[in-house]
This record gives structure tokens, sequence and C-alpha cells, in this order.
């Protein structure tokens, strides 16, 4: 399966700025997402990323808040912007890809990103 | 939209005892997986299950995919305490590729 790595492993910022998290693939990958897990919850999905095209976002995230590169087919980045405490989370992107152990392709995750915002 | 419930949310066991987990759904679901997480980390895939009734094991761990494709169990033998974690059942909705998660069942080992 792909190896996907994230920076920053986590980070303190303060309300009102912004944070910029990379995921980088060791692979091409074709579908990428980016998910949100806030304390002691389950994932939820924030947006597709795919290389060419604009993010496709979930109901309840936008774009002006979460804008999200995908320059090329290893690598995505999701800003989350104008921080407030409400946003301090673990940020998690994951990659579609194949594994010899899964018959279909699956989706492979990085290690996250854990975001505390003051 | 579709929703995946997990039960129990939390689990406490002595090592070497089994476990079971289960997940509903409240719509029908063509593939169910099976992630872990472990803290500080990003969900793990465990097992994919394919086809309704489909059994299938990876190791201690042995899940099904219901005959409804509205649930799954997980079931892991002889707890050790390297499965501690956060279980999360998945499935994709339907007609594309992006995933809904589960609740989560956090197993805790007692020493």
């Amino acid at each position: 399966s792909a190896v996907i790595s994230q920076k920053p492993s986590r980070d303190i910022c303060q309300r009102g700025t912004s944070l910029t998290i990379q995921c980088q693939v060791d692979s091409q990958v074709t579908m990428m997402f980016w998910y949100r897990q806030q304390p002691g919850q389950s994932l939820t999905l924030i947006a597709t990323a795919n290389q060419g095209s604009e993010a496709t976002y979930e109901s309840g995230f936008v774009i002006d808040k979460f804008p999200i590169s995908r320059p090329n087919l290893t690598f995505s980045t999701l800003t989350v912007s104008n921080l407030s405490p409400e946003d301090s989370s673990i940020y998690l992107c994951s990659v579609e890809a194949t594994s010899g152990a899964f018959l279909y392709n699956e989706q492979f995750f990085g290690p996250g990103t854990r975001l505390t915002v003051l | 939209g579709q929703q995946l419930n997990q039960s129990p949310q939390s689990m406490f066991i002595q090592e070497g005892e089994d476990v079971s987990m289960n997940c509903t759904s409240s719509s029908i679901f063509n593939t169910w997986l099976w992630y872990k997480q472990e803290p500080g980390e990003g969900p793990v895939l465990l097992i994919a299950l394919y086809k309704a009734g489909e059994l299938t094991s990876n190791g201690r761990l042995t899940a099904q995919f219901g005959i409804t494709r509205k649930d799954s169990f997980l079931n892991i033998s002889a707890s050790i305490p390297s499965d501690v974690g956060i279980y999360f059942c998945a499935g994709p909705n339907f007609g594309n590729e992006k995933l809904t998660f589960g609740t989560g069942t956090r197993l805790t080992i007692i020493p």
C-alpha cells in the first residue's frame, strides 16, 4: 500500500491565524481525501482533492475556510483558515491505492496532524 | 445520509479474552471495511469485506459481512496488549468512493 506522510505532525496556533498541512505520497494516486477527527470523535470527510480540478467539498465545509491544493499526483495541501478553538482536531489525508492484501483499491491514511488552537 | 453505529462504544477486557464488536447501518453497503486507530496514528485498514455473508480472517481477527448488507461484526481472539486502540467500521457511499465511518469502539486491555 502507499506510504503517506504529513507535515506538521502537530502544531499549536493562535486564534485568527492559518495552518497549512502537507500530505505526500510515495506513489502517484488519483484520489486523495482530507478528513477531520474532532477530539474523541469519528472521522468526517472534508473534501476530495483530485489533480487538475477543484476540490469537492462535503456539506458543512467550504473552500474559504479549508482551501485545498493538488498540484500533482503525489502531493496535496489543506489550509485551515481563520482558526478558532473549535478547529482543534486531528486532520488526516488519505489516498485510494492498491494493496496486495485487498481485492480492490481501498483508502489508506496518513498519520494525521494534531492541531490545537488557543 | 448514511449512518454507521458501532457497539459497544468502549470495552475493558483482560488480556487473553476474546472481543466482539459490531456495526449497523441504516442503509445497505456493498463493502464493509474495518480500521484500527492507535493513539497518534491514522487508521490502518485491517479487513475488507465485499460480499454479503462473507467471512474473512486476518490473523486473530475475523469479520463478517451481514446477509442483510446492513451490518458487520469484528471478532478478536485471545487479545494481547497491542490490540488496544479504536476500531472503526467504514463503508463507501453508494455510487462513489467516499467513506462513511462508524462511531468507533475503543478497546482497552486491563493488565
